[in-house]
């Protein structure tokens, strides 16, 4: 079945840097969403692209797809610890289902 | 917003007991989903189902059963629970028209003893 993969599997910046997060997949799709979640939470929603979109923003998060390449990317923006979370995309797995990669895990220091 | 909510956020259990994991949405969702966590692994989804009464088999099954008698809760249940079931639990809801991004829960973390 196809799934997303995300790279890098860790991530540690300062405040106000930028984050950039990508995700590979092995099939064709006709969207893909991005989720967070906190530790020791539940996921949460964050966006969703789909395949006839290029570029989608969302106040500091910025997230492309290229369907060529089977990638997308997740950029946040001037960082803060708040955004210290595992970051998971999800590609369409058949009949509303979702599969989710890995995820990347996200450490924004102060 | 749509508020999904699991029973226990943290459970303990003994091997071979027969455990029950409840979820309610608030949200008139058709489709629901459990899936388990693990280090690595991502989510791997265990059942879901997309009506009363309804359900299919995710990628990883084996060990449990669901029950949707109502449309706002779908229950996971470990026939008899193993070691190798301690995890994060997540639930989800999803509406069923278009694209709609799933809602999930706070999970239920589970330890096996």
């Amino acid at each position: 079945s196809q799934q997303g993969e995300e790279d890098p599997q860790a991530l540690s910046i300062q405040e106000g840097e930028n984050a950039t997060m990508n995700c590979s997949y092995k099939t064709s799709i006709n969207n893909l969403q991005w989720y967070r979640q906190n530790s020791g939470r539940g996921l949460v929603h964050l966006i969703l692209i789909r395949s006839n979109e290029r570029e989608k923003h969302s106040g500091r998060l910025r997230v492309t797809l290229d369907t060529s390449k089977k990638s997308s990317s997740l950029l946040i923006t001037a960082s803060r610890a708040a955004d210290t979370a595992s970051y998971f995309c999800a590609t369409p797995g058949g009949y509303n289902k979702l599969i989710f990669g890995a995820g990347t895990r996200l450490a924004v220091h102060p | 917003d749509v508020k999904v909510t699991q029973s226990s956020r943290y459970l303990v259990k003994r091997t071979g007991e027969k455990v029950f994991l409840e979820c309610v949405q608030d949200m008139d969702h058709e489709n629901m989903f459990w899936y388990r966590q693990d280090p690595g692994l991502g989510l791997r989804l265990i059942y879901f189902s997309y009506d009363v009464k309804m359900k299919e088999k995710g990628d990883i099954p084996e060990g449990y059963s669901v029950s949707r008698e109502k449309k706002e809760r779908f229950s996971l249940i470990l026939e008899s629970a193993s070691t190798n079931q301690t995890s994060m639990y997540l639930c989800a809801s999803l509406l069923h028209r278009g694209l709609q991004p799933q809602h999930f829960g706070d999970g239920t973390r589970l330890s096996i003893l």
